[in-house]
């Protein structure tokens, strides 16, 4: 088992821009769990999805942010119209369905936005 | 509000001293609280979770909900326990979770 994989690892965009960070959970895991971090402080949760349902979207910002996960494919968080403060580490954390309190967590993406 | 409080930024112990990093939190409901660990170079991973009392690695670590407090304890601390410590609350349906801002351990020979 890879693991929860997580690309890019690193993405610049430009202000005003579109961002897509993409999610892949580990084989069997049906819930993912999304969180910001910005420097010097903790991680921030925005979302939390499993297949083809948003369950909990109380952190993520109303506007410009959204994500998905489907029922093929990665999980997506897509941020658009990026400003400067978008700028953080993105991390997504998968956990099996019968114990949705182990989270095992990606390398997270580094968004940069110039 | 629901907030997990790490007051310790840099935590320096020397090899085989005891260690214990703090963890406060304010919840409405009944928590789950769990610690995390990052080594250097490496991803977050669950380490240690209160409901199951169990040692990990050495590491305890106690629910006192009258100080609402979850911290970590190690007797004799190692060299390869040193690392990044974060944190973490959840109420029980674990829609979504609360981090703390992390204790950097830094265990000296």
């Amino acid at each position: 088992n890879a693991g929860v994989m997580q690309n890019p690892r690193h993405l610049v965009r430009r202000r005003g821009q579109e961002a897509r960070l993409r999610c892949s959970p580990m084989k069997g895991h049906s819930h993912v769990y999304w969180y910001r971090q910005l420097p010097e402080e903790g991680l921030k949760f925005m979302v939390y999805l499993q297949k083809e349902n948003i369950i909990d979207e109380s952190g993520m910002p109303k506007e410009r942010f959204s994500a998905e996960f489907p029922k093929e494919g990665p999980s997506i968080l897509r941020i658009q119209q990026v400003v400067r403060g978008d700028s953080a580490a993105y991390f997504c954390a998968s956990s099996p369905p019968t114990k949705s309190y182990e989270q095992y967590f990606g390398p997270g993406t580094r968004l940069t936005v110039t | 509000a629901q907030r997990v409080t790490q007051p310790e930024k840099l935590l320096s112990v020397f090899k085989g001293a005891p260690v214990e990093l703090k963890c406060n939190y304010s919840y409405s409901g009944s928590p789950e609280l769990f610690w995390y660990v990052q080594y250097s170079r490496q991803r977050l991973q669950l380490l240690l979770r209160h409901i199951s009392r169990e040692s990990i690695k050495g590491f305890t670590a106690d629910l006192n909900k009258g100080e609402t407090s979850f911290h970590l304890k190690k007797p004799f601390a190692q060299e390869e326990d040193s690392a990044m410590y974060y944190c973490a609350l959840s109420g029980g349906n674990f829609n979504k979770f609360y981090f703390g801002s992390g204790t950097k351990l830094n265990v000296k020979p």
